[in-house]
């Protein structure tokens, strides 16, 4: 198996644009995570899903976040107007029920 | 009442060495507390994990402490090696009602040849 699939692995935007953040988690795991890593805030949880299902969005900064999950096997995160208090590292994680949670390599956002 | 706190903010051992890193938590509902293990330019790795019907669990070279009553639990690295410097995250969560996992801030381990 690949593992978690996410792109792009590095983004660097002006402010003010739309950022879409891509994953693909592992085959057969039915939950998927959307982490934020930051050197002050440490990683957050922003969104998780549970079947395809939103389950707990409270980690969602604000409304210029949203995410989606069409299928089983692909997810995005989107900002729209980016920030340059958005630039992080985006993780992605899949799990089967609550079990081990796999992280992706990340995508190293930077919005100037 | 979710907070994980974790200490030290950094961590630098000689090879050979024991590297003890330490987490507290607030919420005494949480059943479920792992240890992440993060290498620059990837994403978090599952090290070892405890549930608090154990005081201990071991693997390899890496244990966990736990101690219920306190609220604390711990990851000990013996015979630490350079391959080992990363970053340690500690994590708990409410297993049993679905629940997401709170990490701890993270310790940044050096281990010196």
């Amino acid at each position: 198996d690949a593992g978690v699939i996410q792109s792009p692995r590095h983004e660097v935007t002006e402010m003010g644009q739309e950022v879409t953040l891509r994953c693909k988690p592992i085959s057969g795991h039915n939950s998927l995570f959307w982490y934020r890593q930051t050197m002050m805030r440490g990683l957050e949880l922003l969104i998780y899903f549970n079947n395809n299902v939103p389950i707990d969005d409270s980690g969602m900064p604000e409304d210029r976040f949203s995410a989606k999950m069409p299928n089983a096997s692909f997810s995005t995160l989107k900002i729209q107007p980016s920030e340059p208090r958005d630039s992080a590292v985006y993780f992605c994680a899949s799990s089967w029920d609550q079990g081990e949670q796999y992280f992706g390599p990340g995508t190293r956002l930077t919005v100037t | 009442q979710q907070q994980v706190k974790q200490s030290p903010q950094s961590l630098i051992v000689q090879k050979g060495g024991i590297s003890i890193i330490n987490c507290a938590y607030e919420n005494t509902a949480f059943d479920y507390f792992p240890w992440y293990q993060q290498f620059p330019g990837k994403g978090p790795a599952l090290l070892i994990a405890i549930r608090p019907d154990v005081s201990e669990k071991k693997e390899g070279r890496f244990t966990i402490s736990f101690n219920k009553s306190a609220k604390q639990f711990s990851l000990h690295i013996m015979d630490s090696q350079p391959g080992d410097s990363a970053t340690y995250f500690c994590a708990a969560e409410r297993e049993t009602s679905g629940s997401r996992l709170t990490f701890g801030e993270g310790t940044q381990l050096t281990v010196n040849p």
